[in-house]
């Protein structure tokens, strides 16, 4: 898998916006953004993925920059429960090997 | 409809002892994925299994370590003669396929002694 460049933490206030970095310039053209995250002494869990479009679900937005090489995770409205650690991953699609490679990520922090 | 499942949550091992993790995977999923995460870094692919085929265990220390994830059952990490450094949160993962989403267990905290 290619790699990805995460600031090392994040801290922001509740009820705000929060706009997590990715950048990954040497990704190829089959692979596919992916974000997990990981909360205190849980295992990640999957928030979003894209390929060259932005994307939105229930949890986040994903803004996919148009030559690719960026990425950013948006929260619209942080509440306590967002804070943890965010990992972006790109993914191959063209098969083989299947297994994640999870960086340090981004630790985002909560304020009341 | 259950996640995956991972039991035990946690393991107290004496060194030498043996570690049997077990996970159940989502209902419908027949691939399965094994993670390691030790005391502050990340996580570490291990192995990643379909019905009784291993596809890749590239991440996978070359001893004391298996996996298997049989027809009928969960799928097991057995570590063998357990040793301190082994001491470290155990994740699994499924999905229904190659370059599906995975989605992951609580996890197996191992603790050994």
């Amino acid at each position: 898998d290619a790699k990805t460049t995460q600031p090392n933490s994040m801290e922001s206030n509740e009820e705000e916006p929060v706009h997590l970095p990715c950048n990954h310039s040497t990704i190829s053209g089959t692979d596919y953004i992916h974000w997990y995250r990981q909360l205190p002494s849980q295992g990640p869990e999957y928030v979003i993925h894209g390929l060259t479009s932005n994307v939105n679900n229930r949890m986040a937005s994903l803004a996919i920059a148009e030559d690719r090489k960026s990425s950013t995770l948006i929260l619209h409205r942080a509440t306590l429960r967002d804070a943890a650690v965010y990992y972006c991953i790109l993914r191959d699609s063209g098969g083989g090997a299947d297994g994640l490679t999870f960086g340090k990520g981004t630790h985002l922090i909560i304020q009341p | 409809n259950a996640g995956v499942m991972q039991n035990p949550r946690h393991l107290v091992r004496r060194r030498g002892q043996e570690a049997r993790l077990r996970c159940s995977p989502m209902k419908g999923h027949s691939h399965v994925y094994w993670y390691r995460q030790l005391p502050e870094e990340g996580l570490k692919f291990m192995v990643y299994l379909q019905k009784e085929n291993i596809i890749d265990e590239s991440g996978m220390p070359k001893e004391r370590f298996s996996a298997e994830f049989p027809k009928e059952g969960p799928s097991i990490l057995r570590i063998q003669q357990v040793v301190r450094g082994d001491s470290a949160a155990y994740f699994c993962a499924s999905s229904l396929g190659l370059i599906e989403t995975q989605y992951f267990g609580p996890g197996t905290r191992l603790l050994v002694l």
